[in-house]
C-alpha cells in the first residue's frame, strides 16, 4: 500500500517561513493537496493539486512537489496557522485515498 | 451555499453496529462524490471510502471492507455509512465530506463530525 510520510511536528517562529514535507514514493507524479486542521474543527483544504489555492486560502499557503516528497510552504506565519497539516493523495493502483500521518505546526 | 448536515453522536456497544447519515444542501445532491473519513482521539485522518451518489456505487478502504457500508438516499439527498461489528478501536469522530469541483479525489466540503463512542 502507499505511504505517506509525514514528520510529526514542525515549529516555527512568527513571520518567518515553514515548510511541512510529506514523502512518498515518486510521490512528483501524484497529485497532492494539503489540510489543515485546528483543534475541534473539521479539516480545511489549503492547497489542491500540488500547489493550487482555493477560493479564500491566503496566498502565503503554496505547495510544491517533485520526486519523493512533496512540501507545504507557509510564508509569514501567524499564530493562527497553528494547526496539524495533512497531505493526501489519491492511490490508483488501490482506488484509495491516502493521507499522512499529519504534522503539528507549533507557532512559537 | 454547500453544507453537509451529519446526525448526532452515538453510544454503541462492542459487536453493535453504527449508521451516520450525512444531508447535503446547496447544489445537486447527484453531482458530487460523498467520502467518508474518521479520526480517532489524537490520531490522524484515516480514509474509509466514497459513494457515487448518482449510481450509489460505493469504495471502501481495505481496513473497513466487510465492515462497512455506504449507501444514498437521492431523495432526501442523504447519503449513510454504516459500520458493524465495532470495537472499542473504532471510538473516533466521523466526517463526510464532498469532493470539489476541480477533483473528485479533493475534500472541499465537510460534514461537522459525528462523534461515535464504542464502549461496554
Amino acid at each position: 500500500s502507499y505511504v505517506l510520510t509525514q514528520p510529526p511536528s514542525v515549529s516555527v517562529a512568527p513571520a518567518k517561513t515553514a515548510r511541512i514535507t510529506c514523502g512518498g514514493n515518486n510521490i512528483g507524479g501524484k497529485s497532492v493537496h494539503w489540510y489543515q486542521q485546528k483543534p475541534g474543527q473539521a479539516p480545511v483544504l489549503v492547497v489542491y493539486d500540488d500547489g493550487d489555492r482555493p477560493s479564500g486560502i491566503p496566498e502565503r499557503f503554496s505547495g510544491s512537489n517533485s520526486g519523493n516528497t512533496a512540501t507545504l510552504t507557509i510564508s509569514r506565519v501567524e499564530a493562527g496557522d497553528e494547526a496539524d497539516y495533512y497531505c493526501q493523495v489519491w492511490d490508483s493502483s488501490r482506488d484509495h485515498v491516502v493521507f499522512g500521518g499529519g504534522t503539528k505546526l507549533t507557532v512559537l | 451555499q454547500v453544507l453537509l448536515v451529519q446526525s448526532g453522536a452515538e453510544v454503541k456497544k462492542p459487536g453493535a453496529s453504527v449508521k451516520v447519515s450525512c444531508t447535503a444542501s446547496g447544489y445537486t445532491f447527484s453531482d458530487y462524490y460523498i467520502h467518508w473519513v474518521r479520526q480517532a482521539p489524537g490520531q490522524g485522518l484515516e480514509w474509509m471510502g466514497l459513494i457515487n451518489p448518482h449510481s450509489g456505487v460505493a469504495k471502501s478502504a481495505q481496513n473497513f471492507q466487510g465492515r462497512v457500508t455506504m449507501t444514498r438516499d437521492t431523495s432526501i439527498s442523504t447519503v449513510y455509512m454504516e459500520l458493524s461489528r465495532l470495537r472499542s478501536d473504532d471510538t473516533a469522530v466521523y466526517y463526510c465530506a464532498r469532493v470539489a469541483i476541480f477533483g473528485i479525489n479533493v475534500l472541499y466540503y465537510w460534514g461537522q463530525a459525528t462523534p461515535v463512542t464504542v464502549s461496554s
